[in-house]
């Protein structure tokens, strides 16, 4: 697999329901990302987690990290059809010459029904 | 306070031509970097540049590319001679401080989406 891989790799769900989506990756990192990403645009910044941080908070959005199991989730409280977009997780590797040289993964595509 | 501008947003070229894809970083970020990203795929990181340097093209095809971030104006990513193989959405990002041993956050562009008929 590969360094910051997601899943599930798409997800379906109604208004007000929660999302989760996982991430996976390979090797130590300095700190992992989410982002999100509508259809035909930019990527837009979530959240970020250190590697000395487990759970994080941000508004509707809740992140994990786990580096023994070298695992992050993110978590959607009370979904909306606005959430609709493709959510990626980027991790910072740690050591050697990390300028800025994010490992993104395939990414979940998220579906939020009205 | 504008973001990070790329332009042109769509470029066709033919096989054999060049594309030359811009990027405006946010006011006050001095690192720029430009990622590609091919279809259902995630990103993949290029090049990190400062004013006039290339700090890391690790991510950079050997050959036909080449990007530069001049003292003045935007940075350049160019694609000489494009296969289509070379259609994708390229992406820049900038930052107002380097990485270092520790990422932060990136602001990235809307992104330039090149086709190569």
């Amino acid at each position: 697999s590969q360094q910051g891989e997601e899943d599930p790799q798409a997800l379906s769900i109604q208004e007000g329901e929660n999302a989760t989506m996982n991430c996976s990756y390979k090797t130590s990192i300095n700190n992992l990302q989410w982002y999100r990403q509508n259809s035909g645009r930019g990527l837009v910044h979530l959240i970020l987690i250190r590697s000395n941080e487990r759970e994080k908070h941000s508004g509707r959005l809740r992140v994990t990290l786990d580096t023994s199991k070298k695992s992050s989730s993110l978590l959607i409280t009370a979904s909306r059809a606005a959430d609709t977009a493709s959510y990626f997780c980027a991790t910072d590797v740690r050591g050697g010459t990390s300028y800025g040289k994010l490992t993104f993964g395939q990414g979940t595509i998220l579906t939020v029904h009205p | 306070n504008a973001g990070v501008m790329q332009n042109p947003r769509h470029l066709v070229r033919r096989r054999g031509q060049e594309a030359r894809l811009r990027c405006s970083p946010m006011k006050g970020h001095s690192h720029v970097y430009w990622y590609r990203q091919l279809p259902e795929e995630g990103l993949k990181f290029m090049v990190y540049l400062q004013k006039e340097n290339i700090i890391d093209e690790s991510g950079m095809p050997k050959e036909r590319f080449s990007a530069e971030f001049p003292k003045e104006g935007p940075s350049i990513l160019r694609i000489q001679q494009v296969v289509r193989g070379d259609s994708a959405a390229y992406f820049c990002a900038s930052s107002p401080h380097g990485g270092g041993l520790n990422t932060g956050e990136l602001f990235f562009g809307e992104g330039s989406r090149l086709t190569v008929l």
